[in-house]
């Protein structure tokens, strides 16, 4: 059984560009969630998908989207990056719509320039 | 407001002694209650869950924390840690209604002395 991998594992960007970050699930797992850590704190939530849905998002402006596949695979978009979008972007995947545990994987740190 | 408080933003053991890290929440029903340990930079591991039943769960690494509803607390304890068990932990809910997100704490550092 596979763990929840993430890619690219660093990444710099400039300014305004635009950046896809991927995550994909655990073996078995069929909801994908985005949480956004900047340095010295705790993750916060972007965004959650169940079956290729957005299930619920996070106080996250509109540049931030993303993508489930039918694979459960995601991708994390995030459009006109700005310099405080610097942070550990976090993929965590679970099983289910309930309160089912989420397992993270290790992480995507973007440095925007 | 809901939220979920960690008190500690660092705290120092020496090797070998025991420990105790602080969780509170703010919910007005039990959330699902978590802690995940995070080493420097990598994701996040989970060390233990409470969703009900005993108020006493056991995790892995020799970790427990107890739920104590009257307290709105959380606390994970490990009787004797090891240089290894240097790391941030992370206190998270899952509110029972609403959106299936982890709330999480602002974390605390733990160092150990040898």
């Amino acid at each position: 059984e596979t763990g929840v991998t993430q890619s690219p594992t660093h990444l710099i960007k400039t300014r305004g560009q635009q950046v896809t970050l991927r995550c994909s699930s655990q073996s078995g797992h069929n909801t994908v969630s985005w949480y956004q850590q900047a340095l010295g704190q705790g993750p916060q939530f972007i965004f959650q998908y169940y079956r290729e849905e957005e299930n619920g998002r996070g106080n996250f402006p509109p540049r931030f989207s993303g993508l489930q596949f039918p694979n459960y695979s995601s991708e994390l978009n995030v459009n006109a990056l700005e310099l405080d979008d610097s942070a550990l972007y976090l993929c965590a995947s679970s099983q289910g719509q309930t309160q089912e545990t989420q397992y993270f994987g290790p992480g995507t740190r973007l440095l925007v320039l | 407001a809901q939220s979920v408080t960690q008190p500690d933003i660092h705290i120092t053991v020496s090797e070998g002694a025991s420990l105790e890290l602080r969780c509170n929440y703010s919910y007005g029903a039990t959330p699902y209650l978590f802690w995940y340990v995070q080493s420097p930079g990598q994701g996040l591991q989970l060390l233990l869950k409470y969703f009900s039943g005993d108020t006493l769960v056991q995790g892995i690494k020799g970790f427990e924390a107890e739920f104590k509803r009257s307290q709105s607390s959380f606390n994970l304890r490990k009787p004797s840690v090891h240089w290894s068990d240097a790391a941030e932990y992370f206190c998270a809910v899952v509110p029972r209604q609403g959106a299936q997100k982890l709330v999480f704490g602002q974390g605390t550092r733990l160092t150990i002395n040898p």
